[in-house]
């Protein structure tokens, strides 16, 4: 079965400090993996997902196939960062829209 | 372009009534899913719709939960009889094709409150 942990449900940090989410996951296939990021009174939209290999808000995650993770990371984290951030994985074969979330990580950024 | 659309945005109902929700995809997105998420756990997926058709249901967690897509276009979820723990968020999402890879787009969610 497919799963995804996000072990830290808070996770604070000053303005200016790195900051890394952590993510695993379980999954027999090839994985496909995003981030999603909710930010207060918004709704749920994608950060980014692995394949592209891109950095958006400043924020970029590795996909590690040794250690199954996925941490997302930003060297100097923002104010406006602060949002709650959930790792999801998707499904290949006749389920491949299926996304499986983790539970989640509220990131507090404190000016 | 108008993103996905849910409604109602809150509905307070008592155990054994019935709630309907709505969903409106992005115009063109033939896929759309239903998640949900319980009060202090992760979204789960409910099911996925490819235009009428349901790809995939497995998530539906009883046959309490009937929803529909008819014409393609609009979706409903329906929950007869809801029960407490029915109470959460409904999330509803579309993308456009059937790349695994493409972005779902969510809407605002349904918070739903079973009393």
């Amino acid at each position: 079965a497919q799963r995804v942990t996000q072990p830290e449900k808070l996770l604070s940090v000053f303005k200016g400090a790195p900051v890394e989410l952590k993510c695993n996951y379980s999954y027999s296939g090839s994985p496909e993996l995003f981030w999603y990021v909710q930010y207060s009174r918004q709704r749920l939209q994608l950060l980014l997902r692995h394949i592209s290999r891109e950095s958006i808000k400043g924020f970029t995650a590795d996909l590690n196939k040794g250690e199954t993770s996925f941490h997302l990371k930003k060297p100097f984290a923002q104010e406006e960062d602060s949002a709650m951030y959930y790792c999801a994985l998707g499904s290949g074969g006749t389920s491949y829209g299926k996304l499986t979330f983790g539970q989640g990580t509220i990131l507090t950024v404190h000016p | 372009e108008a993103g996905v659309t849910q409604f109602p945005s809150h509905s307070v109902i008592e155990k054994g009534q019935t709630v309907t929700l709505r969903c409106d995809p992005i115009s063109g997105h033939d896929n759309l899913y239903w998640y949900r998420r319980v009060m202090g756990k992760e979204i789960k997926f409910l099911l996925h719709f490819v235009k009428e058709s349901k790809q995939d249901e497995s998530g539906m967690p009883n046959n309490r939960f009937l929803a529909e897509r008819t014409g393609g276009t609009y979706s409903t979820l329906k929950v007869q009889p809801a029960e407490l723990e029915d109470s959460g968020v409904y999330f509803c999402a579309s993308s456009q094709t059937r790349d695994r890879q493409e972005t779902q787009y969510f809407g605002p969610g349904t918070r739903l409150l079973v009393l």
